[in-house]
C-alpha cells in the first residue's frame, strides 16, 4: 500500500472542462511533486513544492495549475486540456526536496482528455 | 546533463534469479534508485544507494555499484511471477538544493512460469 493517496483514480474530461486532481500525504514530507507519465516512458517532472511553495515548474504549460494548501496536501488543477495531455499523472513526495531524500510516489489518476 | 541507460527487456524463469543493469552519466557524487512499477501503479521505492557505497541488500534483492564504470545493477533472488513489473533506475545529484530525478527508460521483466 502507496502512504501518498491520490484521488481520483481515474479521470475523463472534456476539453473545456475544469477538473483537479488531488494528492495527500501524511509522513510530514516536505516536499511534494507532480509528475506526468506516458504509456511505456519514465515519468517527466512537472511541479515541484518545497515548504508549501512552488519550487520548480518545468516549463508547463498553464493549463495546468498547481496549488499546494498545507504540507499535507497537493492539487493540480486542469483547465482547457488538449487529448495529448492524456496520461498518467503521479504525485510524489520526499522528507526533503534536495539530497538523499527518495520519493515516494502515489498510485496515480489515469486522466483521458477527449 | 544526466543520463541512466537500462536495456528494455528481460525475461526469466520462476525461481531463477533475475539481474537488471543501468549506466549512468553523472560525475558527481549521486543517490541511485530502483523503482518498481506493475500495471496500472505508481512508481513503489525498492531500495537506494550512494555512489560512494558498493552493495546493499535487502531480502532478495541486492544492488551492486560499479563507481568506475558508473554501472548499477538490481539482482532479484528466486524471482516470482508477481516480480513482474517495469524496473526504472533513476539518479539524483546529492546537492542540497538538487531536485531532478533523472529516470532511466525502464526494464521489462518477464517472469516465465
Amino acid at each position: 500500500d502507496t502512504e501518498v493517496t491520490q484521488t481520483p483514480k481515474h479521470l475523463v474530461m472534456g476539453m473545456t472542462n475544469k477538473k483537479s486532481l488531488k494528492c495527500e500525504q501524511h509522513m510530514g514530507h516536505r516536499a511534494m511533486y507532480w509528475y506526468k507519465q506516458k504509456a511505456k516512458k519514465p515519468p517527466e517532472l512537472m511541479f515541484v513544492y518545497s515548504y508549501e511553495k512552488l519550487s520548480i515548474n518545468e516549463s508547463v504549460p498553464s493549463r495546468f495549475s498547481p496549488e499546494c494548501p498545507n504540507s499535507s496536501l497537493l492539487n493540480l488543477h486542469l483547465h482547457a486540456l488538449q487529448p495529448e495531455d492524456s496520461a498518467l499523472y503521479l504525485c510524489a513526495s520526499s522528507q526533503e526536496a534536495g539530497g538523499s531524500s527518495p520519493l515516494h510516489f502515489g498510485n496515480g489518476t489515469r486522466l483521458t482528455v477527449t | 546533463g544526466e543520463d541512466v541507460e537500462q536495456s528494455l527487456f528481460l525475461s526469466v524463469r520462476e525461481g531463477d534469479s533475475s539481474v537488471i543493469n543501468c549506466t549512468y552519466t553523472d560525475s558527481s557524487s549521486t543517490y541511485l534508485y530502483w523503482y518498481k512499477q506493475e500495471p496500472g501503479a505508481g512508481l513503489q521505492l525498492l531500495t537506494y544507494i550512494f555512489s560512494n557505497m558498493d552493495m546493499k541488500q535487502d531480502q532478495r534483492l541486492t544492488v551492486l555499484l560499479n563507481k568506475k564504470d558508473k554501472h548499477l545493477s538490481l539482482r532479484i533472488a528466486d524471482t516470482q511471477t508477481g516480480d513482474s513489473a517495469i524496473y526504472f533506475c533513476a539518479e539524483k545529484d546529492s546537492g542540497a538544493g538538487s531536485y531532478q530525478l533523472t529516470f532511466g527508460k525502464g526494464t521489462k521483466l518477464s517472469v516465465i512460469p
